[in-house]
């Protein structure tokens, strides 16, 4: 089975700060990665898919790259909105695997 | 608008049984694959399944297999997952969610709003 894992499991930030999330694959994904932000008592939402795909109507800010095994979501100027969790995962296989997730806090 | 609407969850005793339900509506159901995620109280996402347009294709994760069934009804719109032999661990919120294309398994676009199955004696 495919494992992902997401470094940091925490970050403290401040508005206006660049973020980036790493997801490393235990085996190549090619592209087959999608990033997720999920908000306290609710469903998640997808961002970003196919790596750097940007999911219609999802802020231009966050942006994502990465192939094979090695991943990233970057938020260019964190707002306030964009404090919650956030998720990788892989598609490349039909396990369908998520990353244990990082959560952006404010600093 | 397309929608998700689970149900079925409640409280059940370690070894119980339970039956999911997601409602699909707003797209062609049988068209899509569809997939279960769940979210143990405070922990991360985890895939629990999916399952193929037409049901013959089922895949779970390593900790529910032989316990838990995925199966569809295209003519009622319905996602169904049918949980036996529940454990305090599989205490969580069930999602049902839909990839983002037809025909295959893809980034998952909708998600429903979840339904708490808690197994506590």
């Amino acid at each position: 089975d495919i494992q992902m894992t997401q470094s940091p499991s925490t970050l403290s930030a401040s508005v206006g700060d660049r973020v980036t999330i790493t997801c490393r694959a235990s085996q190549s994904i090619i592209r087959w990665l999608a990033w997720y932000q999920q908000k306290p008592g609710k469903a998640p939402k997808l961002l970003i898919y196919k790596a750097s795909s940007l999911e219609v109507g999802v802020p231009s800010r966050f942006s994502g790259s990465g192939s094979g095994t090695e991943f990233t979501l970057t938020i260019s100027s964190l707002q306030p909105d964009d404090f919650a969790t956030y998720y990788c995962q892989q598609y490349n296989s039909y396990s369908g695997t998520f990353g244990q997730g990082t959560k952006v806090e404010i600093k | 608008e397309v929608q998700l609407v689970e149900s079925g969850g409640g409280l059940v005793q370690p070894g119980g049984s339970l039956r999911l339900s997601c409602a699909a509506s707003g797209f062609t159901f049988s068209s899509y694959w569809m997939t279960w995620v769940r979210q143990s109280p405070g922990k991360g996402l985890e895939w629990v399944a999916n399952i193929n347009q037409d049901g013959s294709e089922k895949y779970y994760v390593d900790s529910v297999k032989g316990r838990f069934t995925i199966s569809r009804d295209n003519a009622k719109n319905s996602l169904y997952l049918q949980m036996s032999s529940l454990r305090v661990e599989d205490t969580a919120v069930y999602y049902c969610a839909r990839p983002q294309y037809s025909g295959g398994w893809y980034s998952l676009d909708c998600w429903g709003q979840g339904t708490l199955v808690t197994v506590s004696s």
